[in-house]
């Protein structure tokens, strides 16, 4: 149970063009869900917090307007990299949080790796 | 603000022996959660073990336990019988009970395990 999943898990594209992740919670409804970035041997970064039906809050320092957050159901979340370029190339890693979550755990979905070039 | 520290960046462990991974953080809250994922080499996140601030007794999975201080604040992980499927990054991370659900994770520790 508490699968999470992501697509694509790996995408190339051109400098300027706009890319879209999908995360999706397969077997639960989830109430938050969060986007996380990660550079090599580095920890997870926070970008933004989204629930469903409202707009998503996104830590200090990261571009609303570049990454765009979209909470549409209680399964699905996206995030869409709008003009990219090679500097937003990363890790990208979604996590649900079920409602009513034992100790409020998040479950990971197995990453999105963004190269912009 | 709350914060989480991980001063071990990396450890060794031989096969079948026993580890401890140390964890530190910073709140003046009184409840929260403390949490260690595993992040092996494929990058996914996996829970390995939850502990609650309200518990006194340290939370167990299997091979996996922690050591909860909560005066000293601090969450250590200890893995026994080590295994060589057991090399991986170890984060741990902090929820409050309020707020935004959202985790404070510290920097990480990688664990090598030698055959």
């Amino acid at each position: 149970g508490a699968v999470v999943s992501q697509h694509p898990s790996w995408v190339i594209c051109k400098s300027g063009t706009s890319v879209k992740i999908e995360c999706r919670s397969l077997d639960f409804q989830a109430t938050t869900m969060f986007w996380y970035r990660q550079f090599p041997k580095q920890s997870l970064m926070l970008m933004a917090t989204s629930n469903e039906g409202s707009k998503a809050t996104y830590e200090q320092g990261v571009e609303k307007d570049k990454f765009l957050i979209n909470h549409a159901s209680l399964t699905l979340s996206t995030l869409t990299v709008t003009s990219a370029h090679p500097e937003d190339s990363s890790f990208y890693i979604c996590s649900a949080r079920p409602g009513g979550a034992v100790g409020g755990t998040q479950y990971f979905g197995p990453g999105t790796r963004l190269l912009v070039l | 603000a709350q914060t989480v520290t991980q001063s071990q960046p990396e450890m060794s462990v031989q096969e079948a022996e026993t580890v401890t991974l140390s964890c530190t953080y910073d709140t003046s809250e009184s409840d929260y959660y403390l949490f260690w994922y595993k992040q092996p080499p494929s990058r996914q996140m996996i829970l390995v073990i939850r502990q609650e601030a309200y518990k006194q007794q340290n939370a167990t999975e299997n091979r996996f336990s922690v050591n909860f201080q909560k005066a000293a604040k601090s969450f250590s992980l200890k893995i026994s019988d080590s295994q060589l499927g057991d090399a991986a990054m170890y984060f741990c991370a902090y929820r409050s009970t309020s707020g935004t659900y959202k985790y404070i994770f510290g920097t990480g520790t990688r664990l090598k395990v030698l055959a």
